[in-house]
């Protein structure tokens, strides 16, 4: 198994243009979710998926568009990139809850700078 | 205030000396609570969940303080490949999956 794959590994943007963050799994999680890490600040959750068709806005979803047509995908798209998205970008999925046992696995990444 | 919260260190700690890493969260339906590991420029990794009664992983020992809303994380036995960033994570009963992540405690173990 892959795990949770995330292209590209880096991408540098010029602030008003727009691209999608892929990420996949091929772990048949329901759950999939997206965080940005910035220094100082931790990981705040974006947008996150429940299952395929269904999708919700978490910490800080502003300037960010997500969809879930299938169980192994779920990208990530900025609409009109800005400077404060500079981030590093983790794409997670996690098997459903069983006996208070729950764990996410994350992707290696995407580092995104906009200038 | 923020939801979970760490000491940012650094800690910077010799060869097998013993270490403790505390956390406290504020809200008190949090359900679940994690340690994740994060080493440099790469991904969060689950190193241990943590229950009430406590529990050990080999030179690992997490500890659950509810009353307090409290979390610890202990190493004993350093070694120079601990050195990373730790995560206090907590899942609160009605979030589902979404977990709330601390700003992480830096570890360095040098020899």
């Amino acid at each position: 198994n892959a795990g949770v794959t995330q292209t590209p590994k880096f991408q540098v943007l010029k602030t008003g243009q727009s691209m999608t963050l892929q990420c996949a799994q091929d772990m048949n999680h329901e759950y999939m979710s997206w965080y940005r890490q910035d220094p100082g600040m931790g990981l705040r959750l974006i947008h996150y998926s429940v299952g395929a068709g269904i999708t919700d806005q978490g910490e800080v979803p502003n300037g960010y568009n997500v969809s879930r047509s299938t169980t192994e995908d779920f990208p990530l798209r900025l609409l009109s990139a800005a400077p404060s998205q500079t981030s590093v970008y983790f794409c997670a999925s996690s098997p459903p809850l069983a006996g208070g046992k729950y764990e996410q696995y994350f992707g290696p990444g995407t580092r995104l700078t906009v200038t | 205030r923020k939801e979970v919260e760490q000491d940012p260190g650094p800690f910077n700690v010799p060869e097998g000396a013993t270490v403790a890493f505390n956390c406290t969260y504020s809200n008190s339906a949090s359900q679940s609570f994690f340690w994740y590991r994060q080493d440099c420029r790469k991904e969060p990794k689950l190193l241990m969940s943590v229950y009430s009664s406590g529990n050990e992983d080999g030179r690992f020992t997490a500890q659950l303080n509810r009353a307090s809303q409290y979390i610890s994380l202990l190493i004993r036995d350093s070694k120079l490949s601990d050195s990373a960033t730790y995560l206090c994570v907590v899942r609160r009963s009605n979030s589902g999956y979404a977990l709330n992540f601390g700003k992480g405690t830096s570890l360095l173990v040098t020899p």
